[in-house]
C-alpha cells in the first residue's frame, strides 16, 4: 500500500529563516503528489503539486517543493519564514490509478518565531 | 473560482440522533467527491469517495450503514452520520474534483464541519 511520511510532526522556525518540510512516499510507479495547508479550523488549500513535469514545482505564498524520484521524496522549502505561515503542512500522495483518492502523511505543524 | 462549501460549520447532536451534513460545489462541476475524518493534531482520514449516481465506495474499516452518503447531483453530496455517538464527534471534511480537469487529480476542499455529539 502506499503511504506518505513526513519527518516531524513539529518544526519551529524563526522569521525570515529558512522553511523546511520533508516529504517521503513509498510507491514503486511516481505518484501525483501534494502539498496542502491547513489553518486552525478550516479545510485544506492547495499549495502546489506535483504531477510529472517539472520536478521543481512553485506553489503560492513562496513555497516551492523538488520532486527526487531516486530518493522518494517531495520535501517543501521556503526562503524565508513569514508569521502567517505558520500553520499545519499536509503531504498527500494520489496513487496512480486510484481513482484520484489522496492519502495523507501526518502532517507537519510549522511555528514562526518573531 | 474552485469553491466548495460545506453546511453547517459545526452541529452539536444528542447520542442516539442523526446529522446530515452538505458538501456543495459552488462554482463547478464534480463527478467525484471525497468525504474525510479529521481528529484533533491528526491527520486527514478518507473515509469513502463519492461519485455522482452511483453508490459510494468505502475505505476498510468504514461502516456504511453508519454514514450515509449520498451523491445525488453534480454540485452535491452529503454524508449523514447515523445514530451518533460521542466517539463519532470529529471534524468532518469533504472535497471534490472538478468534473472539466479530471487529469489534474487535484481536490477542492470545503472549510469541514464540527460535529460534537454529547
Amino acid at each position: 500500500a502506499q503511504s506518505v511520511t513526513q519527518l516531524g510532526s513539529h518544526v519551529s522556525v524563526s522569521e525570515g529563516a529558512l522553511v523546511l518540510l520533508r516529504c517521503n512516499y513509498s510507491s514503486s510507479v511516481p505518484p501525483y503528489l501534494f502539498w496542502y495547508v491547513q489553518y486552525p479550523n478550516q479545510g485544506l488549500q492547495l499549495l502546489l503539486k506535483y504531477t510529472s513535469a517539472a520536478t521543481l514545482v512553485k506553489g503560492i505564498n513562496g513555497f516551492e517543493a523538488e520532486f527526487k524520484k531516486s530518493e522518494t521524496s517531495f520535501h517543501l522549502t521556503k526562503p524565508s519564514a513569514h508569521m502567517s505561515d505558520a500553520a499545519e503542512y499536509f503531504c498527500a500522495v494520489s496513487p496512480y490509478n486510484q481513482g484520484g483518492k489522496l492519502i495523507f502523511g501526518q502532517g507537519t505543524e510549522l511555528s514562526v518565531k518573531p | 473560482g474552485a469553491v466548495v462549501s460545506q453546511h453547517p460549520s459545526w452541529v452539536i447532536c444528542k447520542s442516539g440522533t442523526s446529522v446530515k451534513i452538505e458538501c456543495r460545489s459552488l462554482d463547478f462541476q464534480a463527478t467525484t467527491m471525497f468525504w474525510y475524518r479529521q481528529f484533533p493534531k491528526q491527520s486527514l482520514m478518507l473515509m469513502a469517495t463519492s461519485n455522482e449516481g452511483s453508490k459510494a465506495t468505502y475505505e476498510q474499516g468504514v461502516e456504511k450503514d453508519k454514514f450515509l452518503i449520498n451523491h445525488a447531483s453534480l454540485t452535491l453530496s452529503t454524508l449523514t452520520v447515523t445514530s451518533a455517538h460521542p466517539e463519532d464527534s470529529s471534524f468532518y471534511i469533504c472535497s471534490a474534483r472538478d468534473r472539466s480537469s479530471e487529469f489534474s487529480y487535484e481536490q477542492y476542499f470545503g472549510p469541514g464541519t464540527r460535529l460534537t455529539v454529547t
